[in-house]
């Protein structure tokens, strides 16, 4: 397992429809991070999940956002009625539990374009 | 509300200068900072710093911090075009339960 794996890469969509990403974190790390970062900010946290669990979740993550993540490994994320706002870098990141002394390990980013 | 700020937002430099990043937070129940690069697209960590005034270094990379005033810097000594990336600092809260508060973020651009 080479590291956290992110697909799409890019994603191009029209306002007002769906759209999913998906996370693969690094097997052994129970727990995942999706943060978005738009231009010229750093990552806002949205929401995380150990094991299956999601366990908090942003006040940015609008009803429109919905995470899962079903067995305990790979995670999805997916929004809803996308608008022109929600163009951005979703990040995933993953770590083991307790966090280990070399943070999170992040995923390359779906980026979203919404249109 | 929790608050990580960087300094300066952006920075230009020439190659072989020394530059100083600088990051200071408010947050309940500090645990750690971190410092992560980005250059195109997934942040890679750098350094984590739990204990005041122990300099950490990696290379012609180092990082101190000062949990009394509640800063850390990252500095970077006889830089190259391939240091030009953001630089990302990050706090961890409580536990390590909770997730990391990031900063804006320092865009350093190292030019030839």
């Amino acid at each position: 397992d080479t590291g956290v794996s992110q697909n799409p890469r890019h994603k191009i969509t029209k306002r007002g429809q769906n759209v999913t990403f998906r996370c693969d974190p690094i097997s052994e790390h129970n727990r995942l991070y999706w943060y978005r970062q738009t231009l010229g900010q750093g990552p806002e946290f949205l929401t995380y999940f150990q094991n299956e669990a999601q366990l908090e979740k942003s006040r940015l993550l609008s009803d429109r956002f919905s995470a899962e993540r079903p067995k305990g490994s790979f995670s999805t994320l997916e929004i809803q009625r996308t608008e022109q706002g929600d163009s951005a870098m979703y990040l995933c990141a993953s770590s083991p539990q307790p966090q280990g002394a070399r943070g999170y390990t992040f995923g390359s980013g779906t980026r979203l374009t919404v249109v | 509300e929790d608050k990580v700020v960087q300094s300066p937002l952006s920075l230009v430099v020439h190659e072989g200068d020394t530059v100083t990043l600088n990051c200071s937070y408010e947050v309940t129940n500090f645990r750690s900072l971190l410092w992560y690069k980005q250059e195109k697209k997934a942040p890679t960590f750098l350094f984590m710093l739990t204990s005041s005034g122990i300099e950490k270094k990696s290379g012609r990379l180092s990082s101190i911090l000062d949990k009394k005033e509640l800063f850390s810097i990252l500095n970077i000594t006889a830089t190259q075009t391939g240091d030009s990336a953001v630089y990302l600092c990050a706090v961890a809260r409580g536990s390590g339960n909770t997730p990391l508060v990031f900063g804006k973020g320092t865009r350093l651009s190292v030019i030839a």
